[in-house]
């Protein structure tokens, strides 16, 4: 079954203690992107990687990092979770611009 | 930042209406216009993808209309039903994909 496959879907953490989610998809899909969604504000692009190695800023990248070493992933990384990076997060992904991205079921997580 | 704005930010229809909401976005840099669906606790689902002027899509009782030279989008639904109840979402991309506050629709049986 095509799919974006998001791993933990649940998960509180403490402040400071690193943590990655992960995030593969198995379509052979060039774009990936991460996004997190909070109330009222909608949802906003994290990183974004239109091919292996290349990835970019989205909107809200403070305190994130990603990497693209395989075309199947993109890992979320939290070098030091805060509180205000509790929220739901979503990977998606894509063939291409021209095409809809495919999004993953979603992350929940609570920094405290 | 790409300043994307969607209206009405909710709207409460009976069924069998048949209803509308616009994507207003900035025209220049344009790539493509996303159209999302998305239903409360699940993941937001591509309805439509538009990149020319003028383009018209359609799936079952749900249609989209571009105008890029002016910036805005149209979808309609036609005979709206209670499962058509979700947020839908636009998003112009230009390399980044950038997604407006939604529209939450309601359809009362």
């Amino acid at each position: 079954e095509a799919q974006v496959t998001q791993n933990p879907r649940y998960l509180i953490t403490v402040t400071g203690k690193k943590l990655t989610v992960t995030c593969s998809q198995n379509m052979n899909h060039e774009y990936m992107s991460w996004y997190r969604q909070d109330p009222g504000l909608g949802l906003r692009q994290i990183y974004y990687s239109m091919n292996v190695e290349v990835t970019d800023k989205g909107d809200v990248p403070e305190g994130y990092k990603v990497s693209r070493k395989e075309k199947r992933n993109f890992p979320l990384i939290l070098e030091s979770p805060s509180p205000n990076q509790t929220s739901l997060y979503f990977c998606a992904s894509s063939l291409s611009q021209n095409y809809g991205y495919t999004f993953g079921s979603g992350t929940r997580l609570t920094v405290v | 930042i790409l300043n994307v704005e969607q209206s009405p930010q909710s709207l409460h229809v009976q069924e069998g209406d048949s209803t509308n909401f616009t994507c207003s976005f900035p025209s220049s840099n344009f790539y493509a216009l996303h159209w999302y669906r998305w239903e409360t606790a699940k993941s937001p689902e591509a309805l439509f993808v538009m990149t020319l002027n003028g383009d018209e899509k359609k799936k079952g009782r749900i249609s989209a209309t571009l105008n890029t030279k002016e910036g805005y989008s149209y979808l309609y639904i036609k005979g709206s039903q209670p499962e058509d109840s979700a947020t839908y979402l636009c998003a112009p991309s230009g390399g980044k994909l950038i997604f407006g506050q939604g529209t939450e629709l309601s359809v009362k049986p």
